[in-house]
């Protein structure tokens, strides 16, 4: 059973570095084919595609993010880690990790309960 | 501003079918087979109803169908039941540079 789950804090003061983890359960990382994105989702608002990391470290970025945005992994411990710098208010919403398991990663079959940060001072 | 195109609104009563659009370009939708559909019901996670324009994940109901044409891919919802009620997501791949863009949402509400 595919199971993902995200975890960082809840809230963030503007300007600092947001660190959410990952934890997999059910597949690994390593496999051949494998990916792991992260999308987000403002309160009310549509979801935004943030980024996906392959089983083979090769890393996409949303174009208008990818400034700010470092995906990682560490297979050993079943992980994936996405880390945003310079948190604004605008920057506030769920967090979610997904199995990218279909389409080579261009859609998600499995995704977590997603993890609600908020961005204030 | 999203960069797929769908009605913020969309109904129909018990029993109807209801489809609901989905606009993006050539560099997208129009380009690549790999659109994409999710149910969101309130406070959950989305859930994936349709990827690659039509094909239907194990244990989709298959009154939830997908197709395309050009820049536009549709859901039809066929048969709707109260369960339906819920937003729903397009997505598409755009290339290797913008990798993967949604939609707005459109809410769907069974009469």
């Amino acid at each position: 059973q595919i199971t993902l789950k995200e975890s960082g804090p809840t809230l963030v003061k503007p300007t600092q570095t947001l660190t959410l983890t990952c934890t997999l359960s059910g597949f690994s990382l390593s496999t051949n084919g494998v990916g792991v994105g992260w999308i987000r989702q403002p309160p009310g608002k549509a979801l935004e595609w943030l980024a996906l990391i392959y089983w083979n470290d090769d890393q996409r970025y949303s174009p208008s993010l990818n400034s700010r945005l470092t995906i990682t992994k560490d297979t050993s411990k079943s992980q994936v880690v996405l880390t945003m710098t310079n948190m604004d208010p605008v920057d506030t919403g769920t967090y979610y990790c997904a199995h990218g398991g279909c389409s080579g990663g261009r859609c998600y079959n499995y995704w977590g309960q997603g993890t609600l940060v908020t961005v204030s001072s | 501003q999203s960069a797929l195109t769908q009605p913020p609104s969309a109904s129909g009563s018990p029993g109807q079918s209801v489809i609901i659009s989905c606009t993006g370009t050539s560099s997208d939708v129009g380009r690549y087979n790999y659109v994409s559909w999710y149910q969101q019901h309130p406070d959950k996670a989305p859930k994936l109803m349709i990827y690659e324009v039509s094909k239907r994940p194990s244990g989709v109901p298959d009154r939830f169908s997908g197709s395309k044409s050009a820049n536009t891919a549709s859901l039809t919802v066929s048969g709707l039941q109260a369960e339906d009620e819920a937003d729903y997501y397009c997505s598409s791949y755009a290339g290797s540079d913008n990798f993967v863009v949604f939609g707005g949402g459109t809410k769907l509400t069974v009469l």
